[in-house]
């Protein structure tokens, strides 16, 4: 069974202070690791997929790195508007669902 | 583009009643996605089609839930009865898997059951 484990579940930070959030992740031939970025009220926004150890994807002042076991979102001098849940989610195998993990809530304060 | 189109957007009921909950995906989606989200179990899985056919109904939590796809641009979610632990917000995905697994979450409907 896939599993999603995400720390911290919850971040406070200062405007500008950089910092990482955490997933943790076990499945049977990955086939794919998501980020999610959830605002109140709305529905899971995509953000990236990464498919292979070693890769990186960037957009603003987002990144995100794959290991075999996990995958890290750096957040780079955030900015109040980066508050949000950002969700990880994997898949393997055959399967075409995505299992979720618990997400990790994001404040940064101005 | 339009994105995955969900109604209503809030539903409140009473215990007993069925409630109806549609989603509309993003044109040329093969695949379409229901899930719940509470603060307690976090975003689950009810069931998802391929090409309009049910593949995996083994997250919906027991008969009172249903799930139909007549064609590909429209899917419901029956819940019958409804029952006040059903309350939760439920998304509807949509994914275009001939390339890639990514999925587009609609803006949700809010469940409220008393």
């Amino acid at each position: 069974e896939d599993q999603v484990t995400q720390s911290p579940e919850a971040l406070r930070l200062q405007e500008g202070e950089s910092s990482s959030l955490n997933c943790s992740y076990t499945v049977s031939g990955l086939r794919g690791l998501f980020w999610y970025r959830q605002d109140p009220g709305k529905g899971p926004e995509f953000l990236f997929t990464l498919y292979s150890a070693g890769e990186e994807k960037e957009k603003e002042r987002l990144k995100a790195t794959l290991t075999k076991k996990e995958s890290f979102l750096h957040i780079t001098a955030p900015k109040p508007e980066d508050s949000a849940t950002y969700l990880c989610a994997v898949t393997g195998g055959s399967a075409r669902q995505l299992t979720f993990g618990s997400g990790t809530q994001l404040t940064v304060l101005p | 583009d339009a994105g995955v189109i969900q109604s209503p957007r809030h539903e409140v009921t009473e215990m007993g009643q069925e409630v109806t909950l549609r989603c509309k995906p993003i044109s040329g989606h093969n695949s379409l996605f229901w899930y719940r989200q509470t603060m307690m179990r976090g975003l689950e899985l009810l069931i998802y089609f391929n090409n309009n056919v049910p593949i995996d109904d083994s997250g919906m939590p027991e008969d009172r839930f249903s799930a139909k796809m007549p064609n590909a641009s429209f899917s419901t979610l029956k819940i019958q009865p409804s029952e006040p632990r059903d309350s939760a917000v439920y998304f509807c995905a949509s994914s275009d898997t001939n390339r890639g697994m990514e999925q587009y979450f609609g803006p949700g409907t809010r469940l409220t059951v008393t």
